[in-house]
């Protein structure tokens, strides 16, 4: 079945070094979703994509980069992790603009 | 800009009542507007969405919302809520012009056996 995965699920990393969450999904869809998820504030939109080689900073994208260099991957690297980006990372994906996204199951990040 | 708020933060509800999560929004255009539900540990699950027609939306697990344009609010319902309901449920917004959501700060729901 297509789906939508997230590597690692759990990450530990000190401040000051750059990481990469992995987002892959299987359905060709054009539009790819990075979101972070902490307390109170629901879900916050770092970066988005409408397909490969177009990038777009969301919300909260202070700190992060991505990439599209293909249909199925959009990574998420934080430059230099501060512990304010200690959260839970989410990933979605959609078929076409004004419809529903479907969500990977998340990427604890703690950056100590 | 869009925002969208979720004024209950917990809801309590006994196993067998009705259940009723509310949700407001603020945008400039017609809305797209969703449900999610997310089980602990989990990824996010969508419930239903109104994007035109009918205010009121059937969505899974026997959850509706209906759209009141007019007090810009989606409100969720379920009649009789079941212990695997128990989760935190977040409403969101679509931008017209592409599908990046704007979230609300989540419900949690907790159900009382």
């Amino acid at each position: 079945d297509a789906e939508i995965t997230q590597s690692p699920r759990h990450k530990i990393t000190e401040t000051g070094r750059q990481v990469t969450l992995a987002c892959h999904q299987t359905w060709n869809h054009n539009n790819m979703f990075w979101y972070r998820q902490d307390l109170g504030h629901g879900l916050r939109l770092i970066h988005y994509s409408y397909g490969v080689h177009d990038t777009n900073k969301g919300e909260v994208s202070d700190g992060y980069s991505v990439s599209r260099s293909n249909t199925e991957d959009l990574p998420l690297t934080l430059e230099s992790a501060a512990s304010s980006q200690t959260s839970v990372y989410f990933c979605a994906s959609s078929p076409r603009r004004n419809t529903e996204a479907f969500f990977g199951q998340g990427t604890r990040l703690t950056v100590v | 800009a869009q925002s969208v708020t979720q004024p209950d933060i917990h809801i309590t509800v006994s196993e067998g009542a009705s259940l009723e999560l509310r949700c407001n929004y603020s945008y400039g255009a017609t809305p797209y507007l969703f449900w999610y539900v997310q089980s602990p540990g989990q990824g996010l699950q969508l419930l239903l969405k109104y994007f035109s027609g009918d205010t009121l939306v059937q969505g899974i697990k026997g959850f509706e919302a209906e759209f009141k344009r007019s007090q810009s609010s989606f409100n969720l319902r379920k009649p009789s809520v079941h212990w695997s309901d128990a989760a935190e449920y977040f409403c969101a917004v679509g931008a017209a012009a592409g599908n990046k959501l704007t979230f609300g700060g989540g419900t949690r729901v907790l159900v009382k056996p």
